[in-house]
């Protein structure tokens, strides 16, 4: 079965670009997940996506979207990169929007 | 909203002894989920346990247990028979259901556990 996988591992970005992150969903689950884990903190849950649409979302500002595709891959992307966006992005899938979350090892993105 | 508490942000522990995670919640739901993730300094988070709110028995998954408290509405973790390798941080999580079919994991602050030999 394969697991939850996130490209690319480490990101460096300046100020004010855009970027994408993708994360391939574990085989069978159609509920994706995204949290922001900045350095010495817990995750933090940005959206969470059910069959192609975005349903749940968390304080984060609208330069923060998301897609899932037909697959139940999706992408992270965010636009007018800010320094305090510089954390670890994780994805997370699951069977259902119930059931236990099986994270990605996520990706490292650091703004200069 | 819900809050997960880890009042430990270290705890050391030698190999083959068995050490206690501590996490306590506050949630106004009367059903919820609460979860272990093991974080390696590689980052990925693991899923270790899962204790559902009407569960009755306490969720054990090999060396791991849930001690379920619900009055107390606490949910700690204990690893029995320490090995090196569970050297890593250790996050508690609650599910909270949102609008719909949606829900989220509120995480606690974590807990970095070290065994020693």
């Amino acid at each position: 079965e394969t697991g939850v996988t996130q490209s690319p591992t480490h990101l460096i970005k300046t100020r004010g670009q855009q970027v994408t992150l993708r994360c391939s969903s574990q085989s069978g689950h159609n509920t994706v997940s995204w949290y922001q884990q900045a350095l010495g903190q817990g995750p933090q849950f940005i959206f969470q996506y059910y069959r192609e649409e975005e349903n749940g979302r968390g304080n984060f500002p609208p330069r923060f979207s998301g897609l899932q595709f037909p697959n139940y891959s999706s992408e992270l992307n965010v636009n007018a990169l800010e320094l305090d966006d510089s954390a670890l992005y994780l994805c997370a899938s699951s069977y259902d929007t119930n059931q236990p979350q099986h994270f990605g090892d996520g990706t490292r993105l650091s703004i200069l | 909203a819900q809050k997960i508490t880890q009042t430990q942000p270290g705890m050391f522990v030698q190999e083959k002894e068995a050490v206690t995670l501590d996490c306590t919640y506050d949630t106004s739901d009367q059903s919820y989920g609460l979860f272990w993730y093991k974080q390696p300094s590689s980052g990925e988070m693991i899923f270790l346990i899962y204790q559902g709110s009407y569960d009755e028995q306490n969720a054990t998954e090999g060396r791991y247990s849930l001690n379920f408290q619900k009055a107390r509405k606490s949910a700690n973790l204990v690893i029995s028979a320490s090995q090196l390798g569970d050297s890593a941080m250790y996050f508690c999580a609650m599910r909270e259901f949102l609008t719909g079919t949606a829900s989220k994991l509120t995480f606690g602050t974590g807990t970095r556990l070290q065994v020693t030999l």
